[in-house]
């Protein structure tokens, strides 16, 4: 099936740092969304892409599209302590009614 | 936002018994909900997919007869884990969805707060 590579796995950064995730596919896809989840919680939505090349920003957050549909990445400016979280993206294929999620970046702050 | 409700949002129990995970949709009508389980640091996977009225399509390796979904409402489905082992120990994460999926709606497409399960 269709799997979404996602990294790094793990980031450990100070605050006020900038941070960068990607998640790369061998497949094409017409959706790229990212979600952050807090413990114990559900996913929530960030930012949703919808057309190759599209670069969205949502505050501090600003993600992208690639240009061969097959990649997106996440950017997070000025990190803050609320930034802690684990970061997925997902992706939707051409006709398909389900998401694909990314294995998660766990993106933790030392103040 | 939209905002969905999961009970219990802990539950333990003892090897052998049945769970029944409520997910609600408080302020909009889900045609389309899907299930997820997540282990301890991984991401999340699809258990299955239902539409109101209709019998759930559960996702290869998932077994319909001891994972069992019910979607009577658009604003209720419950899942119900049948004679649970250790190894159905996970966080179950429902996601309501208002439209049938796909592009235009993954914006609608929300997600309850998760129902940790632990099975002794």
């Amino acid at each position: 099936g269709q799997q979404l590579n996602q990294s790094p796995q793990s980031m450990f950064i100070q605050e006020g740092e900038d941070v960068s995730m990607n998640c790369t596919s061998s497949s094409i896809f017409n959706t790229w969304l990212w979600y952050k989840q807090d413990p114990g919680e559900g996913p929530v939505l960030l930012i949703a892409l919808y057309k190759a090349g599209e670069l969205t920003s949502n505050g501090r957050l600003t993600a992208q599209f690639g240009i061969t549909r097959k990649d997106s990445f996440l950017n997070i400016s000025a990190s803050i302590p609320s930034d802690v979280g684990i970061y997925f993206c997902a992706g939707l294929i051409q006709g398909a009614q389900k998401l694909v999620f990314g294995q998660g970046t766990r993106l933790t702050i030392n103040p | 936002g939209a905002v969905v409700s999961q009970h219990p949002s802990r539950v333990i129990c003892k090897s052998g018994t049945s769970v029944k995970i409520e997910c609600r949709s408080l302020d909009f009508q889900a045609t389309t909900m899907f299930w997820y389980r997540q282990f301890p640091k991984q991401s999340l996977m699809l258990m299955a997919t239902s539409n109101e009225g209709s019998k759930a399509t559960y996702e290869q390796g998932v077994e319909k007869d001891k994972f069992l979904i019910n979607h009577a409402s658009l604003t209720l489905s419950t899942l119900t884990v049948t004679s649970a082992h250790p190894e159905d120990s996970s966080f179950y994460i429902c996601s309501p969805s208002v439209g049938s999926g796909g592009l235009s709606e993954v914006e609608t497409q929300y997600f309850g707060p998760g129902t940790r399960l632990l099975v002794l």
